[in-house]
């Protein structure tokens, strides 16, 4: 599987604040998914890229694929409560079965 | 539409002691994979299987049996626990659009 590297470990986020976590691989990836885990759940798939330089929204997210398709970022605007969890990125390699996952990023939420 | 299922939700086990993690899908996926994870790391990947028959090892895979007979199953063997194994595992699933995951099997061993 690939290494993928994920910055920050935490984000403490003031609500209706953005911010942005970081995921980056030393190596070409085939693809790569986000993931959001709430505090006591199991990760649930947000989003996959594919294409070099691929910018992708969901509402307040938004999630870009590296021109080399070896980093990728999430940009939360205007944060809050429901947005609190850790996300993931997951990659897959060129030819490569197996989904790697960064560490992650955790994400609190002042009020 | 249940998804991806997983038994127990916890378990305690004494060092030494075997057990089998339940893990079934009814999506139809080929693809199924167990990850544990641990504070601070991620999830990290146990085993995963292509198919029906079909196994291979992740990055974690030392203390841990799996068998794929069925589409629909995937059991995670412990073979002799260890106070290294307590963690949170999860089974997951891929189809078109990502990983289904399990909600969790939540592991200690005393």
């Amino acid at each position: 599987g690939q290494q993928v590297m994920q910055i920050p470990q935490y984000q403490h986020v003031q609500e209706g604040e953005d911010f942005t976590t970081y995921c980056n691989s030393s190596t070409t990836l085939s693809n790569i998914q986000w993931y959001k885990q709430r505090p006591g759940g199991h990760p649930v798939f947000l989003i996959q890229l594919v294409k070099s330089g691929e910018v992708k929204k969901q509402k307040r997210l938004t999630f870009q694929f590296g021109e080399a398709k070896k980093n990728s970022s999430l940009h939360i605007t205007a944060t809050q409560t429901t947005d609190v969890g850790t996300y993931f990125c997951a990659a897959l390699g060129v030819n490569d079965y197996k989904l790697s996952f960064g560490a992650g990023t955790t994400v609190t939420v002042r009020a | 539409n249940a998804g991806v299922t997983q038994t127990p939700k916890f378990q305690v086990l004494k060092t030494g002691q075997s057990m089998t993690l339940q893990c079934a899908q009814d999506m139809n996926h080929e693809y199924m994979s167990w990850y544990r994870q641990d504070p601070g790391m991620g999830l990290r990947l146990i085993h995963y299987s292509v198919g029906a028959g079909i196994t291979d090892q992740g990055e974690v895979p030392n203390g841990y049996n799996v068998s794929r007979s069925t589409t629909e199953d995937f059991p995670l063997r412990l073979l002799s626990a260890a106070p290294s194994q307590t963690s949170v595992y999860f089974c997951a699933s891929s189809g078109r659009w990502g990983y289904t995951f399990g909600s969790g099997t939540r592991l200690t061993v005393v």
